[in-house]
Parts: structure tokens; C-alpha cells; sequence
């Protein structure tokens, strides 16, 4: 079964500076993706980016990147020029790319992000 | 385009009471269904998912259940809820497609067992 761990429960960063959220996850499947989910306090599930395994290049949305470590098995975020909005609990999560699956995700334990002004 | 609607957005129910969260769909065909339970400051876990009608697969045992009535509609229930029923509640659908597909969330269920 493949599992998600997010090692830091929460961060802060001041606002228009840098942070980087980490993920590892543990797979033994070569074809999977990989996604960053935003929950404000609404608790609204909103996607922030996706990555697809199979591709090197990291995925960009924006001010948000991440770094794809294929063989660690790492997927961290960053938040570049922080916003006051980006405050929020972030979710990594798993999914396989076999359709037998049910595509479901596989969730993270989160990261509680605060932007300070 | 593609919506979700779950509802109601919270719910106070005594122990012992029934329950019903109903989900549905919309702009889409065929989606597969998720039922998802975040604890307070918690990360979601997967509940049900459902690959079409009246095709449930349970992740964990529970004392909830899901039904799958209607291609676009999903329903968790319970005969008789407990106090440690309580949660968020998130319904999510998603369609497999090459090139990868994210889950789109619904705006969640509030439940308190009191």
C-alpha cells in the first residue's frame, strides 16, 4: 500500500518570501501522480499543482513549484513571494496510475501553513 | 462544466440517530466517487469510492455505508450514528483520464454526533 508523509505539521513564513513544504511517499509502482491540494479555513479542497511520474521536468503554477525526486521518492512545494492568501493547510497526495485503483489519492497528515505580514 | 453539490454543510445528530449525506454531480459522465472523513487537523481518509452504479468498495470498516443510486449520485449512511462518527466530510469525484485527473472536492459536511 502506498503511504504519504508530511514530516512538518506546520510552517510560517513572512510574507513575500520563499517556503518549501515537504512530502516523501513510499510506492513500488513506476507510473503514479502526485498532487498538492490547498485547504483554507473554508476546508474547500482547491488543487494547487500536479505532477505526472513519468515526466522529469518539475511542474510550475505560477509562484508555486515543486521538486520532483523520482528515485527519493520526494515531492516538496514551493511557495515563492508569499501571500497572505497562500495561508492555508496543505495536502500532499498519492494516486496511481492503474485504473484499477478507483483513482483514489492517498493524503498526506498535512502542513499548516501561516503567512505573517 | 463540471460541479459537485453535498449537503447539508453541517449537521448536529444525537447517537443513535440515522444518517444521510447526499452527493451529486454534474457535467459529467461516469465519474468515479469518493467518500472521504477528515478528523480536526487531520488529513483526509478514503471511506468508499465507487466505480459506477451500485459498485461500492468500502477502505475501511465502519459503522457507515455508501450507495451509488445513480451514476451522478453518491450517498453515505448510517442506522445508528456513534459518538466517534463525528467529522468532515468530503465528497470528491474524479474521471480517469491519461495524463492525470485530481479529485474535485465538495464543499463538505460538518457532522457532530452529540
Amino acid at each position: 500500500a502506498q503511504t504519504v508523509t508530511q514530516s512538518q505539521p506546520e510552517m510560517s513564513v513572512q510574507e513575500a518570501e520563499t517556503v518549501t513544504l515537504s512530502c516523501t511517499y513510499d510506492t513500488s509502482e513506476s507510473d503514479y501522480y502526485l498532487f498538492w491540494y490547498k485547504q483554507p479555513p473554508s476546508r474547500q479542497m482547491i488543487l494547487v499543482i500536479r505532477q505526472e511520474a513519468y515526466k522529469q521536468q518539475n511542474a510550475t503554477e505560477n509562484r508555486f513549484s515543486v521538486n520532483f525526486q523520482k528515485a527519493a521518492k520526494s515531492f516538496s512545494l514551493k511557495i515563492s513571494d508569499s501571500q497572505l492568501g497562500d495561508a492555508a493547510m496543505y495536502f500532499c497526495a498519492y494516486r496511481s496510475a492503474r485504473e484499477t485503483s478507483g483513482s483514489r489519492l492517498t493524503f498526506g497528515e498535512g502542513t499548516q501553513l501561516t503567512v505573517n505580514p | 462544466s463540471q460541479t459537485i453539490h453535498q449537503w447539508p454543510a453541517t449537521l448536529v445528530q444525537p447517537v443513535g440517530s440515522p444518517l444521510s449525506l447526499e452527493c451529486t454531480v454534474e457535467g459529467t459522465s461516469n465519474p468515479n466517487l469518493y467518500w472521504y472523513r477528515q478528523a480536526a487537523g487531520r488529513g483526509l481518509q478514503l471511506l468508499f469510492y465507487s466505480v459506477g452504479i451500485g459498485q461500492i468498495s468500502s477502505e475501511v470498516p465502519q459503522n457507515l455505508s455508501a450507495s451509488r443510486p445513480q451514476d451522478r449520485q453518491f450517498i453515505l449512511s448510517s442506522k445508528k450514528l456513534l459518538l466517534s462518527d463525528s467529522g468532515f466530510y468530503l465528497c470528491a469525484w474524479s474521471v480517469f483520464i491519461r495524463g492525470g485527473t485530481e479529485a474535485f472536492f465538495g464543499q463538505g459536511t460538518r457532522l457532530t454526533v452529540v
